[in-house]
Protein backbone atom coordinates (compact mmCIF):
# COMPACT_ATOMS: atom_id res chain seq x y z
CA UNK A 1 0.00 0.00 0.00
CA UNK A 2 1.01 3.53 -0.67
CA UNK A 3 2.56 5.57 2.38
CA UNK A 4 1.73 8.53 4.57
CA UNK A 5 4.05 9.90 6.79
CA UNK A 6 3.27 12.36 9.91
CA UNK A 7 5.42 14.43 12.15
CA UNK A 8 5.95 14.32 14.91
CA UNK A 9 4.60 11.46 16.21
CA UNK A 10 4.60 12.79 19.95
CA UNK A 11 4.36 16.43 21.10
CA UNK A 12 3.97 18.18 24.51
CA UNK A 13 3.81 21.37 24.78
CA UNK A 14 2.60 23.99 27.10
CA UNK A 15 -0.57 25.23 27.00
CA UNK A 16 -1.49 28.49 25.03
CA UNK A 17 1.44 27.36 22.32
CA UNK A 18 0.91 26.93 18.76
CA UNK A 19 1.71 23.30 17.39
CA UNK A 20 2.10 22.29 14.12
CA UNK A 21 1.60 18.36 12.63
CA UNK A 22 2.79 17.32 9.07
CA UNK A 23 1.44 15.10 6.83
CA UNK A 24 3.45 14.11 3.73
CA UNK A 25 2.06 11.20 1.06
CA UNK A 26 5.42 10.02 0.48
CA UNK A 27 4.74 7.86 -3.17
CA UNK A 28 1.38 9.51 -4.72
CA UNK A 29 0.11 12.98 -5.21
CA UNK A 30 -2.60 13.87 -3.52
CA UNK A 31 -5.01 16.37 -4.06
CA UNK A 32 -7.01 15.57 -1.00
CA UNK A 33 -5.78 14.99 2.39
CA UNK A 34 -8.41 14.69 5.65
CA UNK A 35 -7.48 15.55 9.20
CA UNK A 36 -8.91 13.41 12.08
CA UNK A 37 -9.36 12.95 15.83
CA UNK A 38 -9.05 10.29 18.24
CA UNK A 39 -10.14 10.20 21.55
CA UNK A 40 -9.25 7.29 23.62
CA UNK A 41 -11.29 4.01 22.44
CA UNK A 42 -13.32 6.48 20.12
CA UNK A 43 -14.25 6.36 16.34
CA UNK A 44 -12.11 8.67 14.56
CA UNK A 45 -13.61 12.15 13.94
CA UNK A 46 -13.10 13.76 10.91
CA UNK A 47 -11.86 17.45 11.25
CA UNK A 48 -11.97 18.83 7.87
CA UNK A 49 -11.14 18.23 4.43
CA UNK A 50 -7.61 19.65 2.91
CA UNK A 51 -7.29 20.60 -0.79
CA UNK A 52 -4.40 21.36 -2.51
CA UNK A 53 -4.64 24.83 -3.60
CA UNK A 54 -7.80 25.86 -1.53
CA UNK A 55 -9.20 26.51 1.64
CA UNK A 56 -9.97 23.18 3.96
CA UNK A 57 -13.31 23.04 4.56
CA UNK A 58 -13.90 22.40 7.91
CA UNK A 59 -16.84 20.07 9.97
CA UNK A 60 -19.82 20.98 11.85
CA UNK A 61 -18.32 22.55 15.15
CA UNK A 62 -14.22 22.95 14.29
CA UNK A 63 -12.95 26.09 14.94
CA UNK A 64 -11.22 26.93 11.78
CA UNK A 65 -9.38 29.46 13.43
CA UNK A 66 -8.17 27.01 16.06
CA UNK A 67 -7.26 23.96 13.34
CA UNK A 68 -5.46 25.70 11.01
CA UNK A 69 -5.08 23.65 7.98
CA UNK A 70 -2.92 24.62 4.99
CA UNK A 71 -2.57 22.05 2.10
CA UNK A 72 0.37 23.62 -0.10
CA UNK A 73 1.47 20.78 -2.61
CA UNK A 74 0.16 17.66 -3.71
CA UNK A 75 2.50 15.66 -1.61
CA UNK A 76 2.06 18.22 1.98
CA UNK A 77 -0.55 19.30 4.45
CA UNK A 78 -0.18 20.80 7.91
CA UNK A 79 -2.27 21.15 10.50
CA UNK A 80 -1.41 23.70 13.07
CA UNK A 81 -3.28 23.40 16.49
CA UNK A 82 -3.26 27.49 18.00
CA UNK A 83 -2.97 28.55 21.10
CA UNK A 84 -3.13 24.84 22.52
CA UNK A 85 -4.96 24.02 25.62
CA UNK A 86 -5.89 20.67 28.00
CA UNK A 87 -8.19 19.79 25.99
CA UNK A 88 -6.73 19.87 22.56
CA UNK A 89 -5.18 17.07 23.82
CA UNK A 90 -5.73 14.04 22.04
CA UNK A 91 -4.20 11.54 18.93
CA UNK A 92 -4.40 13.68 15.41
CA UNK A 93 -4.49 11.33 12.11
CA UNK A 94 -4.07 12.34 8.18
CA UNK A 95 -5.29 10.48 5.51
CA UNK A 96 -4.24 10.87 1.94
CA UNK A 97 -6.90 10.05 -1.11
CA UNK A 98 -5.57 8.31 -4.25
CA UNK A 99 -7.09 8.99 -7.63
CA UNK A 100 -9.34 5.23 -6.64
CA UNK A 101 -10.90 6.98 -3.55
CA UNK A 102 -8.47 4.67 -1.73
CA UNK A 103 -7.37 6.57 1.71
CA UNK A 104 -4.17 6.06 3.64
CA UNK A 105 -2.94 6.71 6.50
CA UNK A 106 -0.42 8.56 8.32
CA UNK A 107 1.08 6.91 11.79
CA UNK A 108 -0.92 9.66 13.72
CA UNK A 109 0.32 12.77 16.42
CA UNK A 110 0.28 12.54 20.12
CA UNK A 111 -0.34 16.05 21.38
CA UNK A 112 -0.45 16.38 25.04
CA UNK A 113 -1.21 19.79 26.01
CA UNK A 114 0.13 20.50 29.49
CA UNK B 1 -26.30 10.87 7.29
CA UNK B 2 -24.41 7.80 7.05
CA UNK B 3 -24.16 5.12 10.41
CA UNK B 4 -22.12 2.77 10.60
CA UNK B 5 -22.61 0.05 12.83
CA UNK B 6 -19.99 -3.07 13.62
CA UNK B 7 -20.90 -6.27 15.48
CA UNK B 8 -18.90 -8.05 17.52
CA UNK B 9 -17.48 -5.09 19.60
CA UNK B 10 -15.11 -7.39 20.65
CA UNK B 11 -14.09 -11.05 19.63
CA UNK B 12 -11.53 -13.32 20.94
CA UNK B 13 -10.47 -16.42 19.42
CA UNK B 14 -7.73 -19.28 19.39
CA UNK B 15 -5.33 -19.18 16.86
CA UNK B 16 -6.33 -21.18 13.71
CA UNK B 17 -9.68 -19.81 13.44
CA UNK B 18 -11.28 -18.44 10.67
CA UNK B 19 -13.69 -15.65 11.55
CA UNK B 20 -16.41 -13.03 9.89
CA UNK B 21 -16.80 -9.79 11.03
CA UNK B 22 -19.52 -7.84 10.41
CA UNK B 23 -20.11 -4.21 9.08
CA UNK B 24 -23.62 -2.48 8.76
CA UNK B 25 -24.28 0.90 7.12
CA UNK B 26 -27.33 3.29 6.60
CA UNK B 27 -26.74 4.69 3.25
CA UNK B 28 -26.56 2.11 0.71
CA UNK B 29 -25.88 4.67 -2.46
CA UNK B 30 -22.13 4.22 -1.43
CA UNK B 31 -19.87 3.82 -4.40
CA UNK B 32 -17.17 1.99 -2.37
CA UNK B 33 -16.53 0.72 1.18
CA UNK B 34 -12.91 0.32 2.60
CA UNK B 35 -11.38 -1.95 5.73
CA UNK B 36 -8.81 -0.98 8.00
CA UNK B 37 -7.16 -2.09 10.82
CA UNK B 38 -5.94 0.02 13.36
CA UNK B 39 -3.14 -0.97 15.66
CA UNK B 40 -2.87 0.55 19.85
CA UNK B 41 -1.82 4.09 19.46
CA UNK B 42 -1.24 3.62 15.89
CA UNK B 43 -2.70 5.39 12.48
CA UNK B 44 -5.18 3.01 9.75
CA UNK B 45 -3.65 0.40 7.65
CA UNK B 46 -5.63 -0.04 4.62
CA UNK B 47 -6.75 -3.62 3.93
CA UNK B 48 -9.16 -3.55 1.25
CA UNK B 49 -11.17 -0.83 -0.95
CA UNK B 50 -14.20 -2.90 -2.56
CA UNK B 51 -16.19 -1.23 -5.19
CA UNK B 52 -19.87 -0.83 -5.53
CA UNK B 53 -19.82 -2.84 -9.07
CA UNK B 54 -17.85 -5.52 -6.96
CA UNK B 55 -18.91 -8.24 -4.55
CA UNK B 56 -15.91 -9.63 -3.45
CA UNK B 57 -12.36 -8.21 -2.74
CA UNK B 58 -9.18 -10.16 -1.55
CA UNK B 59 -5.86 -9.90 -0.33
CA UNK B 60 -4.20 -13.11 0.94
CA UNK B 61 -6.21 -14.42 4.17
CA UNK B 62 -8.47 -11.70 3.91
CA UNK B 63 -11.57 -11.44 1.70
CA UNK B 64 -14.19 -8.36 2.00
CA UNK B 65 -17.46 -8.97 0.44
CA UNK B 66 -20.20 -6.14 -0.01
CA UNK B 67 -23.94 -5.97 -0.33
CA UNK B 68 -25.32 -2.90 -0.85
CA UNK B 69 -28.99 -3.41 -1.15
CA UNK B 70 -29.17 -4.50 2.31
CA UNK B 71 -26.46 -2.20 3.63
CA UNK B 72 -23.76 -4.66 4.60
CA UNK B 73 -20.36 -5.84 4.51
CA UNK B 74 -18.19 -8.24 5.92
CA UNK B 75 -14.58 -9.29 6.66
CA UNK B 76 -13.69 -12.70 6.56
CA UNK B 77 -10.23 -13.70 8.18
CA UNK B 78 -8.76 -17.48 7.28
CA UNK B 79 -6.86 -19.53 9.30
CA UNK B 80 -6.45 -15.69 12.69
CA UNK B 81 -2.97 -15.58 13.74
CA UNK B 82 -1.90 -13.65 16.73
CA UNK B 83 -0.82 -10.67 14.21
CA UNK B 84 -3.98 -10.07 13.04
CA UNK B 85 -4.94 -8.65 16.65
CA UNK B 86 -6.15 -5.30 16.33
CA UNK B 87 -9.15 -3.04 15.77
CA UNK B 88 -11.08 -3.78 12.47
CA UNK B 89 -12.90 -0.75 10.85
CA UNK B 90 -15.27 -0.39 8.17
CA UNK B 91 -15.46 2.55 6.51
CA UNK B 92 -17.62 3.52 3.57
CA UNK B 93 -18.58 7.08 2.24
CA UNK B 94 -20.31 9.86 3.92
CA UNK B 95 -23.18 9.19 1.13
CA UNK B 96 -22.75 8.22 -2.51
CA UNK B 97 -19.28 8.75 -4.07
CA UNK B 98 -18.21 11.22 -1.16
CA UNK B 99 -14.53 10.99 -0.40
CA UNK B 100 -15.13 11.80 3.45
CA UNK B 101 -15.76 8.27 5.00
CA UNK B 102 -17.84 7.73 8.19
CA UNK B 103 -16.33 4.97 10.90
CA UNK B 104 -18.05 3.01 13.17
CA UNK B 105 -16.21 2.08 16.71
CA UNK B 106 -15.18 -1.52 15.11
CA UNK B 107 -14.69 -4.71 16.16
CA UNK B 108 -11.73 -5.83 18.63
CA UNK B 109 -9.80 -8.74 17.56
CA UNK B 110 -7.67 -10.73 19.72
CA UNK B 111 -6.20 -13.57 18.44
CA UNK B 112 -4.26 -16.35 21.09
CA UNK B 113 -1.55 -18.19 20.69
Amino acid sequence: GAVVSQHPSRVICKSGTSVKIECRSLDFQATTMFWYRQFPKKSLMLMATSNEGSKATYEQGVEKDKFLINHASLTLSTLTVTSAHPEDSSFYICSARRANNEQFFGPGTRLTVL
Amino acid sequence: KQEVTQIPAALSVPEGENLVLNCSFTDSAIYNLQWFRQDPGKGLTSLLLIQSSQREQTSGRLNASLDKSSGRSTLYIAASQPGDSATYLCAPPYQGGSEKLVFGKGTKLTVNP
